[in-house]
């Protein structure tokens, strides 16, 4: 069975600093292409963060680049998020997906989800 | 504000037909394949359809997917009230520094 399980979430005061994981079990990890989703309370989805298969392309959305650091562990089927400086604005239910081939276009599937809360 | 745009509500009764549009613009649905995820409360989204109208294993042929030059639509049908949920659009969009991008979301109530 794929599957997807993040952890590292929890309660951060601003400008302070978070890493989350998402381990993968059910699939070859390191060939596929990997994303980080966002959720923040009430609200939509929010793409946070790419990786590729082996590692050598990331991209950011504009919200977090500069603070945010993708990586992945092929040897530990893991993925991960660094998160620094955090802010207010980041508290959201950060989620892991896999992409899917070909396209790439979406999404398959998606982690349990772990809370991040920025707050004083 | 989300770059694509759902309504934010829908309701049909149960064994009716409902459809969620999700429209976008030439830098991403019109030059993109679209995906549809179904998102019930404290849970995480499951993907429906990809490629604008495939279907993954398990997804009931009930839901379809269909795209007209910048919009697209997810069909349900034969409602249940198991599908009260809510509902994605998703796809890549070229402008520069966009990335992945989704609609804010539709919920579906089926009365």
């Amino acid at each position: 069975e794929v599957q997807l399980v993040e952890s590292g979430g929890g309660l951060v005061q601003p400008g302070g600093s978070l890493r989350l994981s998402c381990a993968v079990s059910g699939f070859t990890f390191s060939t596929y292409e990997m994303i980080w989703v966002r959720q923040a309370p009430g609200t939509g989805l929010e793409w946070v963060s790419y990786i590729s298969d082996g590692g050598h392309t990331v991209y950011y959305a504009d919200s977090v680049r500069g603070r945010f650091s993708i990586s992945r562990d092929d040897a530990k089927n893991s993925l991960y998020l660094q998160m620094n400086s955090l802010r207010a604005g980041d508290t959201a239910v950060y989620y892991c997906a896999r992409l899917g081939r070909d396209s790439g276009n979406w999404f398959d599937p998606w982690g349990q989800g772990t809370l991040v809360t920025v707050s004083s | 504000q989300s770059v694509l745009t759902q309504p934010p509500s829908v309701s049909a009764a149960p064994g009716q037909k409902v459809t969620i549009s999700c429209s976008g613009s030439t830098s991403n649905i019109g030059d993109n394949y679209v995906s549809w995820y179904q998102q019930f409360p404290g849970t995480a989204p499951k993907l429906l359809i990809y490629d604008d109208n495939k279907r993954p294993s398990g997804i009931p042929d009930r839901f379809s997917g269909s795209k007209s030059g910048t919009s697209a639509t997810l069909g349900i049908t034969g409602l249940q009230t198991g599908d009260e949920a809510d509902y994605y659009c998703g796809t890549w969009d070229t402008s520069p520094g966009a990335g992945w991008v989704f609609g804010g979301g539709t919920k579906l109530t089926v009365l």
